[in-house]
């Protein structure tokens, strides 16, 4: 089966610029998550969307936003880029909302900002 | 609000040596707790879990036991090996509806033969 997707896997960007993340989920999975990963630190949660709608969001400004869509798949869209957006962004899939789902990882997109 | 924190690296270990990854969490309810292990250029991958107190998670030879008197969250594994170099990083998830974990700052294990 195949695991969680991500696309694309780098990107290069200017400050200022807009950019759209994409993730497919595991077959059967109906919540998906997003984490930003700054190099040397641990995943940072942005989002959380279950059934189309967001129910989680972390510490991060309005510039993040995502959505989610009727096949459960997401993206994950900034806009203004800061050079402080350069990250690794991880999408993570489980069955369903609730805390005790296992959350499985996809590869991660890596964003650079110049 | 939740927090955890693990041991800085990068710790360095000859084969086979014993290993321990220290983790202390802070939660205000009753959390899950992870371990995730992450290769170069690769995404995160679990590696054991615990959902509730003086629960034993194991996998691949690391265990890890939930104890809540010190609120730890140990990774402990007898013999390592070259192929477990990775970074390691606690993690946890509250009670609650959502899914967000909260993560460690990750430690770097090298492991040389």
């Amino acid at each position: 089966d195949a695991g969680v997707t991500q696309s694309p896997t780098h990107l290069i960007k200017t400050r200022g610029q807009h950019v759209t993340l994409r993730c497919s989920p595991i077959s059967g999975h109906k919540s998906v998550s997003w984490y930003q990963q700054v190099l040397g630190q641990g995943p940072q949660f942005i989002f959380q969307y279950y059934e189309k709608e967001e129910r989680g969001r972390g510490n991060f400004p309005d510039r993040f936003s995502a959505r989610q869509f009727p096949n459960y798949s997401s993206e994950l869209n900034v806009n203004a880029l800061l050079l402080g957006d350069s990250a690794l962004y991880l999408c993570a899939s489980s069955l369903d909302r609730g805390s005790y789902n296992e959350q499985f990882f996809g590869p991660g997109t890596r964003l650079t900002v110049l | 609000g939740n927090s955890v924190t693990q041991m800085e690296g990068p710790v360095t270990l000859s084969e086979e040596a014993f290993l321990t990854i220290n983790c202390t969490y802070t939660a205000t309810g009753y959390p899950s707790l992870f371990w995730y292990v992450q290769y170069p250029g690769e995404g995160l991958q679990l590696l054991l879990k615990a959902t509730k107190a003086d629960d034993k998670g194991s996998n691949k030879g690391f265990e890890a036991t939930y104890r809540k008197e010190t609120t730890s969250f140990h990774l402990e594994k007898g013999s390592v090996q070259v192929s477990d170099s990775a970074v390691y990083f606690c993690a946890l998830t509250d009670t609650g509806t959502a899914s967000k974990l909260t993560f460690g700052t990750g430690t770097r294990l090298q492991v040389t033969l």
